[in-house]
């Protein structure tokens, strides 16, 4: 089955250890984005690639980065996770000529910082 | 400020009644509404969706109303079954000139429906 792969899907990370979450996805969407969602919170937008086209929200830290190696793998990296930086992080994918706005989820990777 | 609003947490409903799950919105610049249903150890799935040109959609027990004087939007399902338990998060999106905008994601309503 097409699907969107995080692995892996709990990662614990030392204060200031950088960390990689990873994202792939058998779709061949077009549209990548990484979101972090917080305990009882929405899923918030830290950036997303149109193709190899990288675009950051203006209020991501920049402790967050992002790779795209090439269309089915997407990377986050957090070069210095603090104890703030404990969440859920979601990967998804977008056709640009699919229904506005529905997007495809990964089931997320569970970050804790000790 | 959030700009999508679920204001009820949680809630409960028999099987077999309708659920009622509300949603609210600031920017009216949106114009293209979601509703995604999110299981445990799963990622959220895109359940149905409403342009601001509508006020209804349907699809099978589902079906989303749009008050776009109210900047409110419902997602009612009949009737609840078990299998619908689950958590039900609202989305916006904004038109940029035809291009699609970025989803904005509401908390989330924790849905039971009881047996």
């Amino acid at each position: 089955d097409a699907m969107v792969i995080q692995n892996p899907r709990y990662q614990v990370t030392q204060f200031g250890k950088p960390v990689t979450l990873s994202c792939s996805q058998t779709l061949n969407h077009n549209v990548m984005y990484w979101y972090q969602q917080k305990s009882s919170q929405a899923p918030k937008l830290l950036f997303h690639y149109y193709d190899k086209d990288f675009n950051n929200e203006a209020d991501t830290p920049d402790n967050f980065q992002s790779r795209r190696p090439n269309t089915s793998f997407c990377f986050l990296d957090i070069r210095s996770p603090g104890l703030g930086d404990a969440a859920m992080y979601l990967c998804a994918t977008s056709r640009v000529q699919a229904l506005r706005g529905e997007q495809y989820f990964g089931p997320g990777t569970r970050l804790t910082v000790t | 400020d959030q700009q999508v609003k679920q204001n009820s947490p949680s809630l409960s409903v028999q099987e077999g009644r309708i659920s009622i799950l509300n949603c609210d919105y600031t920017n009216s610049m949106f114009d293209y509404f979601l509703w995604y249903k999110k299981y445990p150890a799963e990622g959220p799935t895109f359940l149905i969706s409403i342009s601001s040109i509508k006020d209804k959609n349907e699809d099978g027990r589902f079906t989303v109303f749009l008050n776009k004087s109210a900047k409110h939007l419902s997602l009612h399902i009949v009737p609840s079954q078990p299998g619908d338990s689950a958590v039900y998060f609202c989305a916006a999106a904004r038109n940029y000139g035809g291009s699609q905008g970025n989803l904005i994601f509401g908390k989330g309503t924790k849905l039971s429906v009881k047996p």
